[in-house]
């Protein structure tokens, strides 16, 4: 069954605190995306990734950055934790090329800043 | 910039009734994807369709049956004789493809809440 997982389903953390958001998938795809979900907004990319290394910022990076240094993780670090920043993260992953785009979806993270 | 709008922000119905769920999308593009995802109250999202812009014979699969136009950048989703289990926020979001990176990108619209009381 193929998957995607996030290290921590609930976090809380404080302001100025720096966060790690864990994610790993085991279908071997060469496209990883951070999203945030935020009630009336959907869901809005973050960063994304479409290879070891390589990174591309989406509508709103601002305050994030990331870290692929392993096909199969990906991971998100908020550098100074704010209150802003309380959400639900998904991450999701997805094969390369033009006709596929189906992303998979982990089971999501939902930080609290405090 | 590609753009997904779902005016219906909630949508309550009865066991047992059809409900359409409404989808109006912008784009430039020649060749798009467009999709339907499904988010339980357990939070993982899950996917329902993939429809090729080329391709607009509407498609049924089970209760669920999908209208893709063209002409009305609309693909509307409904689901018929609802069940309780039916009920979730329902996503719709169109594709971008990155040709220098090969990547593709979902947009997503902002997702209507369906709640079915039995």
């Amino acid at each position: 069954d193929v998957k995607v997982t996030q290290s921590s389903r609930y976090l809380v953390k404080r302001t100025g605190e720096k966060v790690f958001l864990e994610c790993v998938q085991d279908m071997d795809h060469e496209n990883m995306f951070w999203y945030r979900q935020d009630p009336g907004l959907g869901l809005r990319l973050i960063y994304f990734s479409y290879d070891v290394k390589m990174k591309e910022k989406g509508d709103i990076p601002e305050g994030y950055s990331v870290s692929r240094e392993k096909k199969e993780r990906f991971s998100l670090i908020l550098e100074s934790a704010s209150t802003n920043q309380t959400s639900m993260y998904l991450c999701a992953s997805s094969s390369g090329g033009e006709g596929t785009g189906e992303l998979f979806f982990g089971e999501g993270s939902r930080l609290t800043v405090l | 910039a590609q753009k997904v709008t779902q005016a219906q922000t909630e949508i309550s119905v009865v066991e047992k009734e059809d409900v359409t769920l409404d989808c109006v999308y912008e784009t430039r593009d020649t060749t798009y994807y467009l999709f339907w995802y499904k988010q339980p109250p357990s939070g993982e999202l899950v996917f329902l369709i993939r429809r090729n812009s080329f391709d607009e014979q509407n498609e049924i699969s089970g209760r669920y049956s999908w209208n893709f136009q063209k002409s009305t950048s609309s693909f509307n989703f409904t689901i018929t004789a609802s069940q309780v289990v039916d009920s979730a926020v329902y996503f719709c979001a169109l594709s971008e493809y990155y040709l220098q990176t090969g990547a593709n990108n979902l947009f997503f619209g902002t997702g209507t809440r369906l709640t079915v009381i039995p």
